[in-house]
């Protein structure tokens, strides 16, 4: 079975802080996606990568990085985090592209106070 | 642009058949997703479709016409356990192939 795992379940910073969200797929897959899901906007996209050293901007970029190193670990970094970025993250993975779904890590839950 | 549109909620009764409706606008279709969450957990895979026509998985079908931007979740004989969100995704080619989610359909299961 196909694991994507997030460093943290639940998350409180401070506004201002640096915070990094960490994500794991075992599976080698290329792409890896993340997602902040919002009650009543849905799962919007953030940041996406197709390959190592590889990040393309998602829907909803701002205030947000990614770092891409190593095929397995795609990191979100909120450079100075918000309270408007208190939210459910989500990271994803996928082996392909066309017809291949994504497989979901559990979420991080972060609260910036 | 991408638009997604499903409906907000729905409610329907222990062992009845749903269908919650997806339509969609996209310059590149190139495959539509459908996903269960339940509250609090991560969204799991449910199916997928890209070319026409229905695709069966026991209790849950899904369905795509292309031409008319459209799919369906058909869900039969509801258990408790199927109250959650289903979300509906669809896939751009047009847009470095992103996945893009709808707002999801939370969907309650009365006894």
């Amino acid at each position: 079975d196909v694991k994507v795992t997030q460093s943290s379940r639940y998350l409180v910073k401070r506004t201002g802080e640096k915070v990094f969200l960490e994500c794991v797929q075992d599976m080698d897959h290329e792409n890896m996606f993340w997602y902040r899901q919002d009650p009543g906007l849905g799962l919007r996209l953030i940041y996406f990568s197709y390959d190592v050293k590889m990040k393309e901007k998602g829907d909803i970029p701002e205030g947000y990085s990614v770092s891409r190193e190593k095929k397995e670990r795609f990191s979100l970094i909120l450079e100075s985090a918000s309270t408007n970025q208190t939210s459910m993250y989500l990271c994803a993975s996928s082996l392909g592209r066309a017809g291949t779904e994504a497989f979901f890590g559990q979420g991080t839950r972060l609260t910036v106070v | 642009g991408q638009n997604i549109d499903q409906p907000t909620e729905m409610t329907a009764t222990e062992g009845a058949i749903v269908q919650i409706n997806c339509t969609y606008q996209t310059s590149g279709f190139n495959g539509l997703f459908w996903y269960q969450q339940h509250a609090g957990e991560a969204p799991t895979f449910l199916s997928y479709n890209v070319l026409d026509g229905l695709e069966e998985k026991g209790r849950f079908s899904s369905f795509l016409s292309r031409s008319k931007g459209y799919s369906y979740l058909l869900l039969k004989e509801l258990q408790m356990k199927d109250s959650a969100s289903y979300l509906c995704a669809v896939r751009d080619i047009n847009r470095d192939d992103k996945i893009i989610f709808g707002k999801g359909t939370r969907l309650h299961i009365l006894p």
